[in-house]
This record gives C-alpha cells, sequence and structure tokens, in this order.
C-alpha cells in the first residue's frame, strides 16, 4: 500500500527539540521530492520545508528558518524534521507530504500523498 | 494573514452548485503559476482535488472542477452532496517568498 505514516509528536516545553519521521512504503521514495506541512488546532494548511530526493537541497519557511532542519535516508525510506528552540506557535498537526514530481529536478509544488499527522504541543 | 485569501464558508444544498474563489496576486496566481485544491474531511489528511489548475486525479469525481483567470481561481462543485461537506484549500506556489507553497486560509462548505 502507498502510505506516508508519520511518527514524533507530543508534549515539549518551550526552548525544547523534537524529531518528527515519516516512514514511506508503497513507492520509490528516493525518486520524490517531500515536504513538510502544518496545520495548527482549528486553522489552516502552512508549508513548512521541503527537500529534494537526493536530499541535497532544503528550503524552509521563514516562521521555521534556523530552527528546523529538514533531512532524508533513502536507505530507510524515511523523511525527518528535527525542530529546535520550539515556540508555543509551533503547536500544530505536522504532515508529510509527497511532492508530485517524481524523478525531476524541481518540484511541482502540489502534492498528491499525504500522511496522516503527528500532533506537536509545546507548553509548560 | 494567508497570500491567498478564500471565503471562510460557502454552503449549499444536496443538488446544487456551488464555487469557492481564491484570489492570489502578481506573484502568484497571477504570475502564472498553478493553482491546485485540496479537500481536508473533518479529522482527515488533506486530500489532492485538483491540480495544475484544473486537473483531477484519478478517482476525484467530475463533479470537481478548477478553473483559473488573472489572479484568481475558482473550484466548483456540481450536484452537492452530504459527503461534499469538508474544508477546501487552495494552494499556488510564491516567488517572492521564501517559503513559496502558499495556501489559502481555507474555506468551509456545508451542506444545508
Amino acid at each position: 500500500e502507498v502510505q506516508l505514516v508519520e511518527s514524533g509528536g507530543g508534549l515539549v516545553q518551550p526552548g525544547g527539540s523534537l524529531r518528527l519521521s515519516c516512514a514511506a512504503s508503497g513507492f520509490t521514495f528516493s525518486s520524490y521530492w517531500m515536504h513538510w506541512v502544518r496545520q495548527a488546532p482549528g486553522k489552516g494548511l502552512v508549508w513548512v520545508s521541503r527537500i529534494n530526493s537526493d536530499g541535497s537541497s532544503t528550503s524552509y519557511a521563514d516562521s521555521v528558518k534556523g530552527r528546523f532542519t529538514i533531512s532524508r535516508d533513502n536507505a530507510k525510506n524515511t523523511l525527518y524534521l528535527q525542530m529546535n528552540s520550539l515556540r508555543a506557535e509551533d503547536t500544530a498537526v505536522y504532515y508529510c507530504a509527497r511532492d508530485s514530481a517524481q524523478w525531476l529536478g524541481a518540484p511541482l509544488w502540489y502534492f498528491d500523498l499525504w500522511g496522516r499527522g503527528t500532533l506537536v504541543t509545546v507548553s509548560s | 494573514q494567508s497570500v491567498l485569501t478564500q471565503p471562510p464558508s460557502v454552503s449549499g444544498a444536496p443538488g446544487q452548485r456551488v464555487t469557492i474563489s481564491c484570489t492570489g496576486s502578481s506573484s502568484n496566481i497571477g504570475a502564472g503559476y498553478d493553482v491546485h485544491w485540496y479537500q481536508q474531511l473533518p479529522g482527515t489528511a488533506p486530500k489532492l482535488l485538483i491540480y495544475g489548475n484544473s486537473n483531477r486525479p484519478s478517482g476525484v469525481p467530475d463533479r470537481f472542477s478548477g478553473s483559473k483567470s488573472g489572479t484568481s481561481a475558482s473550484l466548483a462543485i456540481t450536484g452537492l452532496q452530504a459527503e461534499d461537506e469538508a474544508d477546501y484549500y487552495c494552494q499556488s506556489y510564491d516567488s517572492s517568498l521564501s517559503g513559496p507553497g502558499v495556501f489559502g486560509g481555507g474555506t468551509k462548505l456545508t451542506v444545508l
């Protein structure tokens, strides 16, 4: 089955760190660009970060730049998001999402496969 | 405040047609970048509904259609059904931002 499964969310204090994982299965993970998108409780979708297929190129939303790091391990079919210096406003469900671009040198910037998400709560 | 503007809510009776607008600017939709639409049913992850302005992924009913003109785009749903009640998001690319994967604020569709 083609799917993405996130894990690693939980409750963390302000200033703390957390690493999210996204396990991919059922497709050639190493051929796709990947993204993280988050959704604060009761709010809309917000793009967070993206990574190219071999992990050599990344970009971030201004709100997380310098604090979050996206990475991937194609041998393990897993996408990661390392989150440091967490703030209350980072509280959200974090989704990993597959860019529709396969074997391409640039993302298409639309997401044809989503995980179910993992909840991150930043609170003291 | 979202880069792409959507109405917070729309509603319609079963069988009716509704449209959801998505307004951008010269750095995103108006610059020629494609618009995509997602449906998020309550308590679930978003699902791709329309890509490349007007294309439907396999499995999406032809009751859903998309269009784009100038700095705006629209999602139309015909033959409204109870199971269409969900949040709908438009999304595009913005060349002026370092975080270019921009979404609209979302529209809650209520089936009366």
